[in-house]
């Protein structure tokens, strides 16, 4: 079964850290790219960045650029996110994604979806 | 970055209606886009690609089509289970940028 388990939500004050991960099954993580993207509470969703498969090529939305890193571990079929200077308006479901503007574009896989608050 | 313009961002329907969404481009993308189903507390799930190719699995009365700028979803016999947020996603280039939404409803 194709699936992505995001992990490393929470509470985090503003100006704090939190790093996300995803640990992909089912399908091989390494043919592909990965993105994070995020839902704020009512609101629409917003790709936030993407990793190719081999990790050597990064795109960040300008909301997180500067602040947030993308990695992946192609050994251990784990994506991350790393979020730093968090802010109230990263409050967010955030989803692990197959990137869909990569091939194959009928792979649709997102995560459950892991929360994060940025609250004092 | 390419902005998405979707229409209606609401609309009210009844079961077997035909239903039609729109997504306006601000640039040639292509047939570069797909549309997504989400329910709440649900994570989206893709409808069509490429701009009218239909996904695996989802149900026939759903279609899309349009290239360029202008594209459209078309549920063509509304069923209980289509009520949801529809949106749409341009994957030609990144920034890759959603459309506004669509929240179907039941009249």
């Amino acid at each position: 079964e194709v699936q992505l388990l995001e992990s490393g939500g929470g509470l985090v004050q503003p100006g704090g850290s939190l790093r996300l991960s995803c640990a992909a099954s089912g399908f091989t993580f390494s043919r592909n790219a990965m993105c994070w993207v995020r839902q704020s509470p009512g609101k629409g969703l917003e790709w936030v960045s993407t990793i190719s498969g081999n990790g050597y090529a990064t795109y960040y939305a300008d909301s997180v650029k500067g602040r947030f890193t993308i990695s992946r571990d192609n050994s251990k079929s784990t994506l991350f996110l790393q979020m730093n200077s968090l802010r109230a308006e990263d409050t967010a479901v955030y989803y692990c994604v197959k990137d869909p503007a990569a091939v194959p574009y009928d792979l649709d896989v997102w995560g459950q979806g892991t929360p994060v608050t940025v609250s004092s | 970055a390419i902005q998405m313009t979707q229409s209606p961002s609401s609309l009210s329907a009844s079961v077997g209606d035909r239903v039609f969404i729109t997504c306006r481009a601000g640039q040639d993308i292509r047939n570069e886009l797909g549309w997504y189903q989400q329910k709440p507390g649900k994570a989206p799930k893709l409808l069509i690609y490429s701009a009218s190719s239909l996904q695996s699995g989802v149900p026939s009365r759903f279609s899309g089509s349009g290239s360029g700028t202008d594209f459209t979803l078309t549920i063509s016999s509304l069923q209980p289970e289509d009520f949801a947020t529809y949106y749409c996603l341009q994957d030609h280039s990144y920034p890759l940028t959603f459309g506004g939404g669509t929240k179907v409803e039941i009249k």
